[in-house]
């Protein structure tokens, strides 16, 4: 069965680094994208960007360029989300989601809190 | 690229219909047959209900549809069941420079 399996719970102080990871399974990685989704304290869904698992080409959303950069380790069918100069403003879960097609997330990781706080 | 707008909450009672609304524009609800719908409960990662609009992922009770009119998209519950008390995302596609974007949220409440 299709999983992604998400690193756990950060706790950084502003101006830090984060690196999140997203561990698929049960299906052929490089064969699906892979998004980014964040969701702040009880705020909606945000789509970040998303990287093609084929070529490593990121595409990123607007509000999401310069600090944030995805990337891949194929050989471990693992997706990353590094985020630098952290700000309390990036307080929030992150979600990796594989992309079936346009707009369409049909598997989710369960989420990484991220907590940025001095 | 601005969210797509939800309305806040909807509810109903157990057994009953609602219908929730996801406004766009001609450039991504209006301009493609990409909208899809998430469920989240708390907590929770999200979860596909409804995607190209009005097709139901296996596993997805056929309470669950989905339909589009010019720049409204629309996620209707049937039989209104409490497991069914979440928040509810529609999401569509942009096109190429902008890709997808979300609506506001609804929070269903089963009354």
């Amino acid at each position: 069965q299709v999983q992604l399996v998400q690193s756990g719970s950060e706790l950084k102080k502003p101006g830090a680094s984060v690196k999140v990871s997203c561990k698929a399974s049960g299906y052929t990685f490089t064969s699906y994208a892979m998004n980014w989704v964040r969701q702040a304290p009880g705020q909606g869904l945000e789509w970040m960007g998303w990287i093609n698992t084929n070529t490593g080409n990121p595409t990123y959303a607007q509000g999401f360029t310069g600090r944030f950069v995805f990337s891949l380790d194929t050989s471990v069918s693992t997706a990353y989300l590094q985020i630098s100069s952290l700000k309390a403003e990036d307080t929030a879960v992150y979600y990796c989601a594989r992309g079936s097609s346009s707009a369409n997330f049909d598997y989710w990781g369960q989420g990484t809190l991220v907590t940025v706080s001095s | 690229q601005s969210a797509l707008t939800q309305p806040r909450s909807v509810s109903g009672s157990p057994g009953q219909s609602v219908t929730i609304s996801c406004t766009g524009t001609s450039s991504d609800v209006g301009g493609y047959n990409y909208v899809s719908w998430y469920q989240q409960h708390p907590g929770k990662a999200p979860k596909l209900m409804i995607y190209d609009v009005s097709k139901r992922p296996s596993g997805v009770p056929d309470r669950f549809s989905g339909s589009k009119s010019g720049n409204t998209a629309s996620l209707t519950i049937s039989g209104l069941q409490a497991e069914d008390e979440a928040d509810y995302y529609c999401c569509s596609y942009a096109g190429s420079y902008t890709f997808d974007v979300f609506g506001t949220g609804t929070k269903v409440t089963v009354l």
